[in-house]
């Protein structure tokens, strides 16, 4: 199985809060993870990845962080959330011996 | 730096009429891979078809099929027979072996498939 689970599916934060996305995964060991922003109308950006427990590679400078504690967990935080942090959040894995990625259902995250 | 560009942001279409929806990307890496992949209403990602860049023969999924011109860095999404599901915002992606498979997207194409 490649499910991969995310939670919460949907958030309202006041600016200013702080943020815990999670993300854990099912399957073989060692899966590469990364976390994909989407905001409205525009298309996926990468944000993290990670290609195994306590390595995080980050793609765009943000007020937003990174960990993998557990091999199948990835956890996106911010310790204060910025109106431009609102989108769609969404967690992929590699899927085993090839180059797919499989995606979970997405966190949507509203900034007021 | 590699870049994915889907230069028609909506499309309609009528139901079981065919469809293109079109693709280029900018690379200079040898060994890549592309993909469509569908983001219907309820936004969950799904992979609707993936191409090898060493395999000249095109790849098909069912109704959907593609037409990879590796020259020209072209790589359009044919939909036959298409459906009221196939509804959708439709997302051509591009990673390469070096990268960790990370996927380049480009900003999507929203096809509507009317009755």
């Amino acid at each position: 199985s490649q499910t991969i689970h995310q939670w919460p599916a949907t958030l309202v934060q006041p600016v200013g809060s702080p943020l815990s996305l999670e993300c854990t995964v099912e399957g073989t060991s060692n899966p590469n993870l990364y976390w994909y922003r989407q905001a409205a109308g525009r298309g996926l950006q990468l944000l993290f990845y990670s290609v195994g427990i306590g390595q995080i590679s980050s793609e765009v400078p943000q007020n937003l962080s990174a960990s993998r504690p557990q091999d199948r967990q990835f956890i996106l935080s911010s310790k204060k959330l910025l109106l431009s942090d609102s989108g769609f959040y969404l967690c992929a894995r590699g899927k085993d011996g090839a180059n797919v990625l499989t995606f979970g259902a997405g966190s949507r995250l509203t900034v007021l | 730096a590699q870049t994915v560009t889907q230069s028609q942001p909506e499309m309609s279409v009528q139901e079981a009429e065919t469809v293109t929806l079109s693709c280029t990307y900018d690379t200079s890496e040898n060994n890549y891979y592309l993909f469509w992949y569908k983001q219907p209403p309820s936004r969950q990602m799904i992979l609707v078809i993936r191409q090898e860049a060493y395999k000249q023969q095109n790849a098909t999924e069912n109704r959907f099929s593609v037409n990879f011109q590796k020259a020209a860095k072209s790589f359009s999404l044919k939909i036959s027979d298409s459906q009221l599901g196939d509804t959708a915002m439709y997302f051509c992606a591009f990673t390469w072996g070096g990268s960790n498979y990370k996927l380049t997207f480009g900003k999507g194409t929203l096809l509507t498939v009317n009755p």
